[in-house]
């Protein structure tokens, strides 16, 4: 049982650098997400896909961009890496019908450091 | 701006305690409070998802009320063990929101003694 996969678990970039997080999910979900966990904050909603070839900003945006490659596959971008991105990123997918009463699964996230 | 509130932020309990802890979120335009448990260097995982006012849920010795028309939820652990320890989320869903957002609290980080 895979579910959602996040890679990679772990970088250290230096301040400047672009990256990737790629995340896929098996599960036929519609909608996928991306959060990002900071000490002392809730879970932060970055960017969403409410379905195939469709994405919008979330409460955090700023920094990022996000490509909904198909339908299982949703990757997260920094395009220059600023310290204030030092952070644990989870992606996250719900199926479709249950706008809100779906529960969210989870990957098992990315630590991501910037220097 | 929409604000979900948890508390205790942590809690200490000896193996065998019961115990419980609230969620507070705004009783206007509720659509559904989602309860997870979030274990050390794993994935957070659903407890439950609550939409109707006096809803209760359970799951094994973990189990959740509802207030919508105050605004808040409580999740109570009967006889805590040591598997329990972890962080519960609450995340709060409202009319009105963008498709996306469910809005979360900072947990509170339950730590269970043998």
């Amino acid at each position: 049982n895979a579910g959602v996969t996040q890679t990679p678990k772990f970088q250290v970039l230096k301040t400047g650098q672009s990256m990737t997080l790629q995340c896929a999910q098996d599960m036929n979900h519609n909608s996928m997400y991306w959060y990002r966990q900071d000490p002392g904050m809730g879970l932060r909603l970055i960017y969403y896909s409410a379905s195939e070839g469709t994405t919008d900003k979330g409460e955090v945006p700023n920094g990022y961009n996000v490509s909904r490659l198909n339908k299982r596959e949703f990757s997260l971008r920094l395009e220059s890496a600023a310290p204030s991105q030092t952070s644990v990123y989870f992606c996250a997918s719900r199926s479709t019908g249950a706008r809100y009463t779906g529960e969210l699964f989870f990957g098992e996230g990315s630590r991501l450091t910037v220097l | 701006i929409l604000n979900v509130e948890q508390s205790p932020q942590s809690l200490h309990v000896q193996e065998g305690d019961s115990t419980n802890f609230t969620c507070s979120f705004p009783s206007s335009n509720f659509y559904a409070l989602h309860w997870y448990r979030w274990e050390t260097a794993k994935s957070p995982e659903a407890l439950f998802v609550m939409t109707l006012n006096g809803d209760e849920k359970k799951k094994g010795r973990i189990s959740a009320t509802l207030n919508t028309k105050e605004g808040y939820s409580y999740l109570y652990i009967k006889g805590s063990q040591p598997e329990d320890s972890a962080t519960y989320l609450c995340a709060f869903a409202h009319y009105g929101g963008s498709q996306g957002n469910l809005i979360f609290g900072k947990g509170t980080k339950l730590s269970v003694k043998p």
